[in-house]
């Protein structure tokens, strides 16, 4: 089946710092790909829509400038994290829609920032 | 898209048929439903989706009722490592790579031993 590789699968940044986040679909193009933010015991919440070769199309409320989105090629979208701060701590979880149509998601990333 | 409905926790004994509901009363013609889970710390995993028939795989079976205003997902012999947040997701259509996933709060199913 379709799959998706995201990396790293944890990381620990100091306040400050920007940190990027891949997403690749190993077996399928994904012309668009999918970014969640998940905070402890609540459900994903869609931050953007990448569509590679374009702009990213950002949810109301998440800032474009502080998430920049990168979808450069058709099995590659990024996400980084630009001046990262305690409250951005989080799980990042990426999403691609398949040749099948369906939703296939990476295994998240775990952001802590100190 | 469709907002849903489903309850905040369920237990299940180990063995059983686990039956989540979903009430999707607002779903229009060409929604589907589809069910995603997802085991703690890692991203969801999809399970199955459905437009107006039943449909069975090998995870599960998706129950829709004639008038499309709910659904079940049926996991026949649930184990341990079925427990999870399982969210039931209504959206429009198959095609069209825009159309993006919104997630609800999902039922947390414990399966007990």
């Amino acid at each position: 089946g379709a799959v998706v590789s995201q990396h790293p699968s944890w990381v620990i940044c100091k306040s400050g710092t920007s940190v990027k986040i891949e997403c690749r679909s190993l077996d399928f193009q994904a012309t668009t790909m999918f970014w969640y933010r998940q905070f402890p015991k609540q459900s994903l919440m869609l931050m953007a829509t990448s569509n590679e070769g374009s702009k990213a199309t950002y949810e109301q409320g998440v800032e474009k400038d502080k998430f920049l989105i990168n979808h450069a090629s058709l099995t590659l979208s990024t996400l980084t994290v630009t001046s990262a701060h305690p409250e951005d701590s989080s799980f990042y979880i990426c999403s691609a829609r398949d040749r099948n149509y369906g939703y296939t998601f990476g295994s998240g990333t775990r952001l802590t920032v100190v | 898209d469709a907002k849903t409905t489903q309850p905040p926790s369920m237990d299940c004994a180990e063995g059983r048929a686990a039956n989540l509901p979903c009430n999707h009363s607002t779903i229009s013609g060409n929604e589907y439903v589809y069910w995603y889970r997802q085991i703690h710390s890692q991203g969801p995993q999809y399970i199955i989706h459905g437009l107006k028939n039943n449909e069975t795989n090998e995870m599960a079976s998706l129950i829709i009722t004639e008038d499309r205003k709910s659904s079940t997902l049926i996991l026949p012999h649930a184990t341990l490592r079925d427990t999870a947040v399982y969210y039931c997701i209504v959206r429009f259509g198959s095609g069209g790579s825009n159309y993006k996933l919104t997630f609800g709060k999902g039922t947390l199913l414990t399966v007990n031993p």
